[in-house]
């Protein structure tokens, strides 16, 4: 089975600052991995995802993530970050099926941006 | 295009009472539906997941229950609830038939027992 670890709960910064949000994955075959944002009371809202090929990429809201397999990681990374970016983050993979898939997700970093 | 509808947005009801939440979705057949839970603090648990109408995937034992009668809609059920249940519900819906999939969310129902 996969499994997801968001290495921190929390994630403060100063706006205009440069921010990564890090993300681990285990899994023995091939995955699929995602950034989802939420916003409070709020559904998910998809980021990016990885599905295959360039290993960069890029998401809406001028954020993007590399995946590396080697690490068996997928950091999600902005260059300068604003209020409105304030929100909680999710990782999430997914594996291959034949009935479709499920996503399981990581517990989660609220990122918060101070003026 | 397709939307997922989730109701009601927020539900305040005391311990021992039954609940039902109600997602559907529109502008696709046949999706795989999901139920999860975000608890205060914590991340998104999934409950349960369907692939077909009357076919339910339970992750984790529990209080709940969750019915397909539909194509296209999910409901989320309770007996009788406890004070452990509250949290946020979200509602999802994917694409079946596919080697990968990305779900799609409803805005949440906030459920507190009191």
């Amino acid at each position: 089975a996969q499994s997801v670890t968001q290495l921190d709960s929390q994630v403060p910064v100063f706006e205009e600052a440069p921010v990564e949000l890090r993300c681990n994955y285990s899994s023995s075959v091939s995955v699929y991995l995602f950034w989802y944002v939420q916003y409070p009371n709020q559904g998910l809202q998809l980021l990016l995802k990885y599905l295959s090929g360039s290993t960069l990429v890029k998401g809406i809201n001028g954020f993007e993530a590399e995946f590396n397999k080697s690490q068996t990681s997928f950091h999600l990374r902005k260059p300068s970050v604003h209020i409105s970016d304030t929100a909680e983050y999710f990782c999430a993979v997914s594996v291959e099926e034949t009935s479709g898939s499920r996503l399981t997700f990581g517990e989660g970093t609220q990122l918060t941006v101070n003026p | 295009s397709q939307t997922i509808h989730q109701w009601p947005a927020t539900l305040v009801q005391p311990v021992g009472s039954p609940l039902s939440l109600e997602c559907t979705v529109e502008g696709t057949s046949n999706p795989n539906l999901y139920w999860y839970r975000q608890a205060a603090g914590r991340g998104l648990q999934l409950l349960f997941y369907s692939v077909g109408i009357g076919q339910i995937s339970s992750e984790v034992p529990q209080n709940l229950s969750a019915s397909r009668p539909q194509d296209r809609q999910f409901i989320l059920s309770s007996k009788k609830l406890l004070l452990s249940d509250s949290g946020f519900y979200l509602c999802a819906w994917s694409l079946v038939g596919r080697g990968w999939t990305e779900a799609f969310f409803g805005q949440g129902t906030r459920l507190t027992v009191v």
